[in-house]
């Protein structure tokens, strides 16, 4: 399975400020997904990021408030900008399976705090 | 729509003890189906799937689940429960067939008790 980190691993940031979350792969992946979980509750995807194209983001997530880039095959970004408290969350990345065999494989996530 | 409930928000198992993690699923077509296990303060680790064949998959850290296609089922299962198994277990299915998201259950806690 693929081995995925992210930075920073948690933060504390003001109101209004973005924080920038980085993703990288151990290998080269078509698709990156970005999730958020907010506190108890499940996961819900923001968006897909292809490497070349712009992100598909989800119902409810838009481009200027969760930018993402995807410069190469084995990295991706997520900013969440003008951050607010309900902004809160832990946001996490992950891959298919290297030969798509269905099942994804999440980064650690990065859990952030708005103050 | 493609959908998992998973009806416990928590599970208490003594250690020692059988458990049982509880998902349904609702899915146009053959369904996909995956349990992901996340422990405190770390990302989500995959544990076992169904794609076709057996109604039993075996997984990781002792981990089965059984599929039940009449009853729509994909519980989660494990013989002898460890306290180490604490944590937050998610149902998932794959909309193969439509949109190909991972679409996930709302999450039970497993509280597994010395």
């Amino acid at each position: 399975s693929a081995v995925i980190s992210q930075k920073p691993s948690r933060d504390i940031c003001q109101r209004g400020t973005s924080l920038t979350i980085q993703c990288q792969v151990d290998s080269q992946v078509t698709m990156m997904f970005w999730y958020r979980q907010q506190p108890g509750q499940s996961l819900t995807l923001i968006a897909t990021a292809n490497q070349g194209s712009e992100a598909t983001y989800e119902s409810g997530f838009v481009i200027d408030k969760f930018p993402i880039s995807r410069p190469n095959l084995t990295f991706s970004t997520l900013t969440v900008s003008n951050l607010s408290p309900e902004d809160s969350s832990i946001y996490l990345c992950s891959v298919d399976s290297e030969n798509y065999s269905y099942e994804q494989y999440f980064g650690p996530g990065t859990r952030l705090t708005v103050t | 729509a493609q959908s998992v409930a998973q009806p416990e928000d928590q599970v208490n198992v003594a250690e020692g003890n059988p458990l049982t993690v509880k998902c349904t699923y609702s899915v146009s077509g053959n369904p996909y189906l995956f349990w992901y296990v996340q422990y405190p303060n770390r990302g989500l680790q995959f544990l076992l799937k169904y794609i076709t064949g057996d109604n039993l998959v075996k997984g990781s850290y002792g981990f089965e689940a059984e599929f039940n296609k009449s009853q729509t089922s994909f519980h989660l299962k494990k013989p002898s429960a460890l306290v180490s198994d604490s944590a937050l277990y998610f149902c998932a299915v794959r909309d193969i067939w439509g949109t190909d998201k991972l679409i996930f259950g709302t999450g039970t806690r497993l509280q597994v008790f010395p």
